[in-house]
């Protein structure tokens, strides 16, 4: 059975870093490209970025570019989310997704972060 | 863009009901697939895939889920609402990155 779990979430002052980690089981981790999604309190679904099944190809949405740094280690069945100079609004739940050529089959229960001084 | 419609929809239990969503850009893909998905959410639950290319139902979904459309034009239809489907519905293309959603449309069952 297909299962992705976060962590890492928690309060953080504006200008800290956070890493978020997202483990992965049931399935063949280093087939498929893993994408953060987040959810600001009460609004829609918010594209963060993806890394490619191999780590070669990598991408961000423009509200987090050149801040945060997604990776993973095929290893450890783990993608991570180095988030650094954070904003308040950058608060938000942050899911992991399992891409499925085209769509997310699969998502994380999520992980809080907050940004608050 | 993903442009939702209603973005709130109420709904009588029992009673069929309708989203749609459109694109600013065709969603197929030169692969010659349509990359368009429903996601269903729950308050404090994750997200849930309903359909995916346009019509295909995930398989942990109910048949009274269906899906239909076009390039940049997509509906998607309950047949029967039942209480356990209020929530908030979103589109989302996945043909090319950045994945984009619509705003979301807050079904409430009465």
């Amino acid at each position: 059975q297909v299962h992705l779990v976060e962590s890492g979430g928690g309060v953080v002052q504006p200008g800290r870093s956070l890493r978020l980690s997202c483990v992965a089981s049931g399935f063949n981790f280093g087939r498929y490209a893993l994408h953060w999604v987040r959810q600001a309190p009460g609004k829609g679904l918010e594209w963060v970025a993806v890394i490619w099944h191999d780590g070669s190809k990598k991408d961000y949405g423009d509200s987090v570019k050149g801040r945060f740094t997604i990776s993973r280690d095929n290893s450890k069945n783990t993608v991570y989310l180095q988030m650094n100079s954070l904003r308040a609004e950058d608060t938000a739940v942050y899911y992991c997704g399992r891409d499925d050529y085209g769509t997310f089959d699969y998502w994380g229960q999520g992980t809080l972060v907050t940004v608050s001084s | 863009v993903m442009t939702q419609s209603p973005l709130f929809l109420p709904v009588t239990l029992g009673r069929p009901a309708s989203i749609s969503c459109r694109s600013s850009r065709s969603l197929v893909s030169s692969d010659g697939n349509t990359y368009l998905n429903w996601y269903h959410q729950r308050p404090g639950h994750s997200p849930r895939r309903l359909i995916y290319e346009v019509s295909t139902r995930d398989f942990r979904v109910p048949d009274r889920f269906s899906g239909s459309g076009s390039g940049t034009d997509f509906t998607l239809k309950i047949n029967r609402v039942e209480a356990e489907d209020a929530g908030v519905y979103y589109c989302m293309q996945g043909v090319e990155w950045p994945w984009t959603f619509g705003q979301g449309t807050k079904v409430e069952v009465k």
